[in-house]
């Protein structure tokens, strides 16, 4: 079945530093979407993309999609301390509704 | 609207005990599922339905049970709790349509089995 690989699982990162997240399907992807999750909190909806090559930027957060549409990364410029979390990215297959996703990885910051 | 609710928010159950998962959207989404997320481990798919009357296992539904009798309601069974079931659970719905498969996730419930 489809599995997503997420690295690292931990980001220590000093306050203004940046970072990325990396994704990557065992299978070729319909769409790719990633979420975010408070400490003691449910995952929420950041972004969706579509198309192989995608990019797209929340703020300080920059989107990828890969040209196979097979991996994904989430970049975050000048880490601020209402970054710490966790990011999740999730799967979604072709022709299929169910999403799966990434085992995450948790941020912490050190102002 | 309130999204997705699910109840109870924590619950403590013995081994063997059975119990139901509440969850229920007033979005009118086609597409529910349940969750369960353990550390380092993600969100792994417990069942899941694509509408009323129809349901799918996902990758770990073994001791759990579902229905959807309504497009509103997807509860979650356990038939008799094992402390591996120790987890956050998460309900999740889906509008879907080709452009809006974003889940929208309920608080969780953080069970424990002793």
């Amino acid at each position: 079945g489809q599995q997503v690989m997420q690295i690292p699982q931990y980001q220590h990162v000093q306050e203004g530093e940046d970072f990325t997240t990396y994704c990557n399907s065992s299978t070729t992807l319909s769409n790719i979407q990633w979420y975010k999750q408070r400490p003691g909190g449910h995952p929420v909806f950041l972004i969706q993309l579509v198309k192989s090559g995608e990019v797209k930027k929340q703020k300080r957060l920059t989107f990828q999609f890969g040209e196979a549409k097979k991996n994904s990364s989430l970049h975050i410029t000048a880490t601020q301390t209402t970054d710490v979390g966790t990011y999740f990215c999730a799967g979604r297959g072709l022709n299929d509704y169910k999403l799966s996703f990434g085992a995450g990885t948790t941020v912490t910051v050190r102002a | 609207n309130a999204g997705v609710t699910q109840t109870p928010k924590f619950q403590v159950l013995k081994t063997g005990q059975s119990m139901t998962l509440q969850c229920a959207q007033d979005m009118n989404h086609e597409y529910m599922s349940w969750y369960r997320q353990d550390p380092g481990m993600g969100l792994r798919l417990i069942h899941y339905s694509v509408g009323a009357g129809i349901t799918d296992q996902g990758e770990v539904p073994n001791g759990y049970n579902v229905s959807r009798s309504t497009t509103e309601d997807f509860p979650l069974r356990l038939l008799s709790a094992a402390p591996s079931q120790t987890s956050v659970y998460f309900c999740a719905s889906t509008l879907g349509t080709e452009t809006h498969t974003e889940a929208f996730f309920g608080q969780g419930t953080r069970l424990t089995v002793v």
